[in-house]
């Protein structure tokens, strides 16, 4: 089942925070995010597992509510190169992902 | 470090035609995933690759697609007898066969039905 999103859209100016929210209806495996920008590949970010682990990439962290069947990904003091659009993929299983349906972010000068 | 490629980039065909397309992993990794990705969507998962066997198969997956993976390193993936709605970017994917480990994305075929 996929997992649903929020927000869809989110305009920052350099510099300023976000966070972005992923939440399933059931149990999961892990959480995997992911970043698109237009007319390329996703590209992985991080894997959170069971046992809410935070993990980081550049100012870019995350974490794993699996009690609540949430991650959350923080984009910290955002950069112009973190525009695109975000996707959390959540597995019940150690291979298939189900992905949300994005969060657009667009970091503006 | 090659990544995963896929070929061809842009396809536009005439409904009722068939298509296939190419899949080559990242050379060390077992696992393989189609992925089909329609415009202000997510990836929906279509099928999966342990090597040279496809476990599973997404309900999406009509009979008029078929994926193979023969020796176990590149796949195909063929649409028959194509239709409007089957027009979307199809994505490849691939993994290390152990648990826990990123999914790494090729940029995909976008296929355009006329």
């Amino acid at each position: 089942q996929q997992p649903v999103q929020s927000p869809q859209a989110v305009i920052l100016r350099e510099g300023e925070d976000a966070v972005i929210n992923c939440s399933s209806s059931k149990a999961l495996y892990s959480v995997h995010w992911y970043r698109q920008k237009h007319g390329e590949a996703p590209v992985f970010l991080m894997i959170l597992l069971k046992g809410g682990e935070q993990k980081g990439h550049e100012k870019i962290s995350a974490s794993f509510n699996e009690k609540k069947q949430q991650s959350s990904l923080y984009l910290t003091a955002s950069q112009l190169s973190y525009s695109g659009t975000y996707f959390c993929g959540t597995a019940r299983n150690d291979y298939k992902l189900s992905f949300g349906a994005g969060t657009t972010v667009t970091v503006r000068a | 470090d090659t990544g995963v490629s896929q070929d061809p980039r842009h396809k536009i065909t005439k409904r009722g035609q068939n298509v296939t397309f190419r899949c080559d992993p990242i050379s060390e990794h077992n696992r393989l995933y189609w992925y089909r990705q329609t415009l202000g969507q997510g990836p929906e998962f279509l099928t999966y690759f342990q090597n040279e066997a496809q476990l599973e198969k997404s309900r999406l997956l009509s009979d008029r697609f078929s994926a193979e993976r023969p020796k176990g390193s590149f796949s195909t993936l063929e649409i028959q007898r194509t239709e409007q709605g089957d027009s979307a970017m199809y994505l490849c994917a691939s993994s290390p066969s152990t648990g826990d480990q990123p999914q790494h994305f090729g940029d995909g075929t976008r296929l355009s039905i006329l």
